[in-house]
């Protein structure tokens, strides 16, 4: 059974910070990884996807990375700012079917 | 612009009034899901589709059902809402071939 975790729950930074939200999953055989945002009340927004046979992905300030062997995944962000501030959700399809799993979310604010 | 468009953004209704959330995209996606969005749950998986005329149940399919008699529509229907369905629902889509899901803005849903 698929299990993801995100650690950690929530986090608070002042601006300019660099941060790292982790993401960990127990089914090492995934074909992708993908970390969306999630504003308060709102939508999910794609932020990066990451095929299994890609070590990392960068857009922006943002970089994820994909670990299978270990089953972690990273999203960095540089220099973070207030407009950052919401909730991270990582998650990874269940092998051979169609279900996204998800992690819980680290809720992140990042102080002016 | 390429998007999954839910109507409506928010619903109160009362038990037992049936009622359909619909999701549109316009991307030819082939494949479209349905979650429920619960505090302290996180995101569940209700339904998916893997193209027209093929459903499938996801992990809380109970009380809910859903057709797909077009490519782009996947509607969502409460037979006989109860309160336990109050929730945040989404809507999402990705075409075959590995890439990652577009999730729509989402449904507030209050049952009392």
């Amino acid at each position: 059974k698929q299990e993801v975790t995100q650690i950690p729950a929530a986090l608070s930074v002042p601006e300019g910070e660099n941060l790292v939200l982790n993401c960990s999953f127990t089914d090492s055989a995934i074909y992708n990884l993908q970390w969306f945002r999630q504003d308060p009340g709102k939508g999910l927004t794609s932020l990066l996807l990451i095929q299994s046979s890609q070590r990392e992905q960068t857009s922006g300030r943002l970089n994820a990375s994909l670990d299978k062997s270990s089953g972690r995944s990273t999203l960095y962000i540089a220099a973070s700012q207030p407009g950052d501030s919401a909730t991270y959700l990582c998650a990874v399809p269940k092998g051979g079917s169609e279900k996204l799993v998800f992690g819980k979310g680290t809720k992140l604010t990042v102080n002016p | 612009e390429a998007q999954v468009t839910q109507n409506p953004r928010y619903l109160i209704t009362v038990t037992g009034k049936k009622l359909t959330v619909t999701c549109s995209q316009n991307m030819n996606h082939e494949y479209m899901s349905w979650y429920r969005q619960d505090p302290g749950l996180g995101l569940r998986q209700i339904y998916y589709s893997m193209n027209v005329e093929v459903t499938d149940k996801g992990d809380v399919p109970e009380g809910y059902k859903v057709s797909r008699k077009e490519k782009r529509n996947f509607p969502l229907i409460l037979e006989s809402p109860s309160p336990n369905q109050t929730s945040l629902y989404f809507c999402a889509s990705r075409p075959i071939g590995g890439l990652g899901y577009t999730f729509g803005s989402g449904t507030r849903l209050t049952v009392v």
